[in-house]
């Protein structure tokens, strides 16, 4: 059965410390592995699609890598507004549709 | 403009009662989606429709009943009511869910409380 499991389930940094979140997972046949960013109260929004190994993307102070089996989002000098919870989702053909699976989120606070 | 929207934003209802959750997208795309966001944040898909076709439906109870009139809308009508159907349920969208480049889009959210 596909996994997505995703690592630490919640991280506390101080303004200016950078880190990384993981997101390891098992599919057969990955077509897309995606990162989004959810707020409080609110619906989760795009940040990144990769699609293959070695393949990296960044935007300001973060950045997503992915190898054949994980994912790592890399945030570099964080602000407090960046605290949010972050979801890791793979896809793969399922009888003709790409439907994404969820992993359960990093929670993330930056400390001022 | 928003992109995905959704109403009511809260629901609080009695176990046992009807409810529905409508969604609507203005961003042309040919899919929409359904998920469920438990207490711990688990987000997961309950239904799909490709151009009000329904393609995908997970193992969800079938007092849940998707309704699709056409492809910009998608609502979600809830028979007898449990308590264990509180959550919050996400609409979303994407342009094409038979091409993997598959980004979805959101709606803020129903939070349901099922008193």
């Amino acid at each position: 059965e596909d996994q997505v499991t995703q690592s630490p389930e919640a991280l506390r940094l101080q303004e200016g410390e950078s880190s990384s979140l993981n997101c390891s997972y098992t599919v057969s046949g990955l077509r897309g592995l995606f990162w989004y960013r959810q707020d409080p109260g609110k619906g989760p929004e795009f940040l990144f699609t990769l699609y293959s190994a070695g393949e990296e993307k960044e935007k300001e102070r973060l950045k997503a890598t992915l190898t054949k089996k994980e994912s790592f989002l890399h945030i570099t000098a964080p602000k407090p507004e960046d605290s949010a919870t972050y979801l890791c989702a793979v896809q793969a053909p399922s009888g003709g549709s790409y439907i994404p699976t969820f992993g359960r989120g990093t929670s993330l606070i930056v400390h001022p | 403009d928003t992109a995905v929207s959704q109403t009511p934003k809260y629901l609080v209802t009695q176990m046992g009662n009807d409810k529905s959750i409508k969604c609507e997208q203005n961003l042309g795309h040919d899919t929409m989606y359904w998920y469920k966001q438990d207490s711990k944040k688990f987000l997961k898909i309950m239904f799909s429709y490709n151009n009000k076709e329904l393609i995908i439906n997970e193992t969800v109870p079938n007092r849940f009943s998707p309704k699709s009139p056409d492809k910009a809308h998608l609502n979600l009508h809830i028979n007898s009511l449990e308590l264990g159907d509180s959550a919050v349920y996400f609409c979303a969208s994407s342009q094409d869910s038979a091409t993997f480049t598959n980004t979805q889009y959101f709606g803020p959210g129903t939070r349901l409380t099922v008193l």
